[in-house]
């Protein structure tokens, strides 16, 4: 079955701190995989997805095969970066599906 | 230009009714999915339209259902509310059915009493 999982609920970090997300996948084929985030009272809003390799906003995340994970990390927190994150996938072959996680709270303290 | 626009934003319903939600996508996006989120069981999918057709379903029951309509615009119904569907209900919209990820609209808030 296909799953997405994000160990935790919350993540507090202070400004300035490192970040990462986790996100393990399960999914036996070649998955889309995607970040998503929630700012407060917004959106919520595609930040990065896999096959573009880009960077937005400071944030990285990279696919790892072998680990079933696609963590989400930016090396300086900013309070600005204090949002909801999903992580979420989709199957080759049902593009328009998204299994999401559960979301990461993430909180950056001044 | 516009993004994905949800109607009504909220709607307060009784048990048994039935409801209608709308959503209008980007201009030129051809792929509208809807998703359910919950406290409890988060963002769940509902199923995804392109070009009319119904291409992903998902583990609901068949008091869900949706169309789409030749302008892209897609609405989803439900019938014989529970007390359970009260949720946000997701509209989002993308140009290549998803691949390129999806805008998501600002949702309509049911409430069932």
């Amino acid at each position: 079955a296909q799953r997405v999982t994000q160990p935790e609920k919350l993540l507090s970090v202070f400004k300035g701190a490192p970040v990462e997300l986790k996100c393990n996948y399960s999914y036996s084929g070649s998955p889309e995989l995607f970040w998503y985030v929630q700012y407060s009272r917004q959106r919520l809003q595609l930040l990065l997805r896999h096959i573009s390799r880009e960077s937005i906003k400071g944030f990285t995340a990279d696919l790892n095969k072998g680990e079933t994970s696609f963590h989400l990390k930016k090396p300086f927190a900013q309070e600005e970066d204090s949002a909801m994150y999903y992580c979420a996938l989709s199957a080759y072959n049902q593009g328009g599906k998204l299994i999401f996680g559960q979301g990461t709270e993430l909180s950056v303290k001044p | 230009k516009a993004g994905v626009t949800q109607t009504p934003r909220y709607l307060i319903k009784t048990r048994g009714q039935q409801v209608t939600l709308s959503c209008s996508p980007i201009s030129g996006h051809r792929s509208v999915s809807w998703y359910q989120q919950t406290p409890g069981q988060g963002l769940q999918f509902l199923f995804e339209y392109f070009s009319e057709t119904q291409r992903n379903k998902g583990n609901f029951p068949g008091r869900f259902s949706g169309r789409q309509f030749s302008n892209s615009r897609s609405e989803m119904n439900v019938s014989t509310l529970e007390l359970g569907d009260s949720a946000l209900y997701l509209c989002a919209s993308s140009l290549t059915q998803g691949f390129d990820g999806y805008t998501f609209g600002s949702g309509t808030r049911l409430t069932v009493v």
